[in-house]
């Protein structure tokens, strides 16, 4: 089965850094993503990993260790619209478009 | 490009009908994937068709079934419905298989709620 574990709520300051942590366990493993939704809208993709180490996309970076079951997402220069819940997601190796997902962060961004 | 279309966006039920949602993919997408996401438990995967195929079927009961047209449009149906099945209802479609850096796009979801 699948298990993915991600902190409920975080709250950072406009222009700080802030880490988003997710541990998972699979039974088997074909890549993680992060996704953004943010309330009442569809989620958007941010990022995919699948092998280790980190991928950079402007103010978003996003890290896996496959040997510990461990993803970050990191967000420089917050700004109040990442106000969000940050989705993370696995991908599992049956071949197919299925993406189990933690519960989600809210991040909240405070001036 | 239009995106990924669902239909309705809200809707609401009694307990013991049946409802049936509606989402059209993303031009050329062949795969499309349905995820209840409640509060409390996020986003759950409940099915994914490919060429109008299910290839994979997650944890719910048989109340909850899908298909897939030729078209690649995919309607999901709920019987039966209880209290329990108020959720937002998103479908999401990919353009390939299910390997590599493939981008699952995510529809605005069909909100139902179960009175």
């Amino acid at each position: 089965g699948q298990n993915i574990d991600q902190p409920t709520e975080m709250t950072a300051t406009e222009g700080a850094i802030v880490q988003i942590n997710c541990t998972y366990q699979t039974s088997g493993f074909n890549g993680l993503f992060w996704y953004q939704q943010h309330a009442g809208e569809a989620p958007t993709f941010l990022s995919y990993n699948v092998l280790d180490g980190l991928e950079e996309k402007g103010r978003f970076s996003s890290f896996l260790s496959r040997s510990k079951g461990y993803s970050y997402l990191l967000l420089k220069e917050l700004q109040m619209k990442d106000s969000a819940s940050y989705l993370c997601a696995v991908r599992d190796l049956t071949g197919a478009n299925n993406l189990f997902f933690g519960t989600g962060t809210r991040l909240t961004v405070i001036p | 490009k239009a995106g990924v279309t669902q239909t309705p966006r809200y809707l609401i039920k009694t307990r013991g009908q049946q409802v049936t949602l509606s989402c059209s993919p993303i031009s050329g997408h062949r795969s499309v994937s349905w995820y209840q996401q409640t509060p409390g438990q996020g986003l759950q995967f409940l099915f994914e068709y490919f060429s109008e195929t299910q290839r994979n079927k997650g944890n719910f009961p048989g109340r909850f079934s899908g298909r897939q047209f030729s078209n690649s449009r995919s309607e999901m149906n709920v019987s039966t419905l209880e209290l329990g099945d108020s959720a937002l209802y998103l479908c999401a479609s990919s353009l390939a298989s299910g390997d590599g850096d493939t981008e699952a796009f995510f529809g605005q979801g069909t909100r139902l709620t179960v009175v």
